[in-house]
């Protein structure tokens, strides 16, 4: 099994809101990230948790923060939002704590920010 | 750095025949290098991998090359078939910290023609 899921699939926010994208993996993979995808263009790293513990923030704006409950759960908290960060984001997961190898990719979250 | 170039933003193939992707890196510190396809609205899935022990790894119709003095990889694909349809990312690793993370090729839109 190589699923990871990601809730809601679709989610529209006000500038003003808070709202929280969540992300499972039962495959017991040891690395969590999050990627923010726009049209057309390839998947970009924000942020890599290794064995719960932040380890790359691709120094992402503070309006997103990222959380590590536990091994199977990765949430991406956000707050005041601006219409540019409308986009595709992905959650993914690799066995390798270090990130080197596959990373299995959630189906997405499909943000759009007003 | 790593910079991951895919210069065919679209490719175009009759169903049967062969596709050829290719993609471009710049840093070879580390070898192993992934492929996904992604459809419309869902998540990248992981294709192939290859490592720098070997120079073609193989899938059943998927097949990757890696040429390490050019650093230049290629994913053919054969017979391609209509569900090939979809974009195609190559991706290189970088080392950040100890910790690595994939750098996204810009991707290459396949079109299978029946």
């Amino acid at each position: 099994d190589t699923e990871v899921t990601q809730t809601p699939k679709h989610l529209v926010m006000g500038m003003t809101n808070k709202k929280s994208l969540k992300c499972e993996q039962h495959m017991g993979h040891r690395a969590m990230y999050w990627y923010k995808q726009k049209a057309k263009k390839p998947p970009e790293l924000m942020f890599v948790y290794s064995y719960e513990k932040l380890s790359i923030n691709e120094s992402v704006p503070s309006r997103f923060s990222p959380e590590c409950p536990n091994s199977s759960l990765l949430n991406l908290h956000l707050h005041a939002l601006q219409p540019e960060d409308s986009a595709l984001y992905l959650c993914a997961s690799s066995q390798s704590d270090r990130g080197l190898g596959e990373q299995y990719f959630g189906p997405g979250t499909r943000l759009t920010v007003t | 750095d790593q910079q991951v170039k895919q210069n065919s933003p679209s490719l175009s193939v009759q169903e049967g025949r062969i596709s050829i992707l290719n993609c471009d890196y710049t840093n070879s510190m580390f070898d192993y290098f992934l492929w996904y396809k992604k459809y419309p609205a869902e998540g990248p899935t992981f294709l192939i991998s290859i490592s720098s022990i070997k120079d073609k790894n193989e899938d059943g119709r998927f097949t990757v090359f890696l040429n390490k003095s050019a650093k230049h990889l290629s994913l053919h694909i054969v017979p391609s078939q209509p569900g090939d349809s979809a974009v195609y990312f190559c991706a290189a690793p970088i080392s950040t910290s100890g910790t690595y993370k994939y750098i996204f090729g810009t991707g290459t839109r396949l079109k299978v023609l029946a």
